[in-house]
């Protein structure tokens, strides 16, 4: 069964460095998203991506934080200037409305501003 | 925009009783309600979703009920077995958009 992929799994970085996340959606799907969780919470919404641009964001998904999808399959995450509080897990998802509507979520990877 | 809210924080049941978590949501628009289960650091696993068409959906030990009304619903989760200890979110889906909107959790422990 397909699955969405991320990569790192775990990412330390210190303040003020540029991270990109990295995740590989389901090949059939169109719909991208990226979403946090914060150790202990729930997980929140950053930003959405169809046909090559963001459809909405969050009011957390500020000027530090870009998407891109630089080619057919990888879809990223940059955030330009780390903050202590980034530290979160990020969750990529992807899904179409052939499937209901329901989003198949990637593993994670585990961000760590120090 | 939607909010989620969910109840309780926490529950501890005696392996082999019911658990029911509850949301409520504040979007009238919102149609499709999903429910996650998620494990210490891995991804919300999908476990089962109802749509605004639909009053409950049941499968196997877990069932889901909707009242659009009062724009509340629920999960239960009968003959609980030690494998369903876990973190549940309920969430909501908006209308016009596609993100989900999660509620903050309900950690479910199942005592033996």
């Amino acid at each position: 069964e397909p699955e969405v992929t991320q990569t790192p799994s775990h990412q330390v970085t210190q303040m003020g460095q540029e991270v990109i996340l990295r995740c590989v959606p389901i090949s059939n799907h169109l719909y991208f998203y990226w979403y946090r969780q914060i150790l202990g919470q729930k997980v929140e919404f950053l930003v959405s991506f169809y046909n090559n641009e963001i459809s909405e964001k969050s009011e957390i998904f500020d000027d530090q934080f870009s998407v891109e999808r630089p080619d057919g399959s990888n879809f990223t995450l940059k955030i330009r200037s780390t903050k202590l509080e980034d530290s979160a897990m990020y969750f990529c998802a992807s899904g179409t409305w052939q499937d209901g509507g329901e989003q198949f979520f990637g593993p994670g990877t585990r961000l760590t501003v120090l | 925009g939607e909010n989620v809210e969910q109840h309780p924080s926490t529950l501890s049941v005696q392996e082999g009783d019911s658990a029911v978590i509850k949301c409520t949501y504040s979007d009238s628009a919102s149609n499709y309600f999903p429910w996650y289960k998620q494990e210490l650091g891995k991804r919300p696993q999908l476990i089962i979703d109802i749509r605004s068409n639909v009053g409950e959906k049941k499968d196997q030990r877990i069932a889901v009920t909707l009242n659009k009304t009062a724009k509340h619903f629920s999960l239960h989760i009968t003959e609980t077995q030690p494998e369903d200890s876990a973190v549940y979110f309920c969430a909501a889906r908006d209308s016009s958009a596609s993100k989900i909107i999660f509620g903050s959790g309900t950690r479910l422990s199942i005592r033996p």
